[in-house]
């Protein structure tokens, strides 16, 4: 059984720019949900995919986007970045809909400039 | 506005003796809660969660305890070891964890020493 794995680990980006973060999902896990951490903070919730559908949304504008493919591996995107967007991302995956007992991915360490 | 706090950045405890670590919620929607622990550079794993028709759950050397009259939970590990040092996170849930997700405290850095 492989955990949750992130790709890239970290990532440096410019102010304006598009990043894409990418995640794949525990074996046998249908539901996927990222989280921004910035530095000092605990993980905040952006949203939520199951079964290829959103399932649930955070605090987040519209330029914060996803995707769930068949195999329930994921991506998020970020348009227009801004200096704040700099933070770890996270991805969870778990095995029910209500994402409780969720297992996080290793994060993704974006630092915008 | 918080709605789970975590009042203690960082916390210190000698090898062998208890950690508490400590978490209060404004919610009351919150139903189900969870304590997960991060080192430096990995994700957060989950450790131990507690249904909010439980007042008690334990799962060996950790027990997490729910009063939720007051809107508080805490996390007893006992005894404590060095691979205890770590920044622990409470997060709670609503209705299933679902479209919501799960809101996090900003952590406890707790610190064995030997």
């Amino acid at each position: 059984e492989t955990g949750v794995t992130q790709s890239p680990t970290h990532l440096i980006k410019t102010r304006g720019q598009q990043v894409t973060l990418r995640c794949s999902s525990q074996s046998g896990h249908n539901t996927v949900s990222w989280y921004q951490q910035a530095l000092g903070q605990g993980p905040q919730f952006i949203f939520q995919y199951y079964r290829e559908e959103e399932n649930g949304r955070g605090n987040f504008p519209p330029r914060f986007s996803g995707l769930q493919f068949p195999n329930y591996s994921s991506e998020l995107n970020v348009n227009a970045l801004e200096l704040d967007d700099s933070a770890l991302y996270l991805c969870a995956s778990s095995a029910t809909r209500g994402g409780t007992e969720a297992f996080f991915g290793q994060g993704t360490r974006l630092t915008v400039v | 506005d918080q709605q789970v706090k975590q009042n203690s950045p960082s916390l210190s405890v000698q090898e062998g003796r208890i950690s508490i670590l400590n978490c209060d919620y404004t919610n009351s929607m919150f139903d189900y809660f969870l304590w997960y622990k991060k080192y430096p550079a990995e994700g957060p794993t989950f450790l131990i969660s507690i249904s909010s028709i439980k007042d008690k759950n334990e799962d060996g050397r950790f027990t997490v305890f729910l009063n939720k009259s007051a809107k508080h939970l805490s996390l007893h590990i006992v005894p404590s070891q060095p691979g205890d040092s770590a920044v622990y996170f409470c997060a709670a849930s609503e209705g299933g964890g679902g479209a919501d997700g799960l809101t996090f405290g900003k952590g406890t850095h707790l610190i064995i020493q030997p």
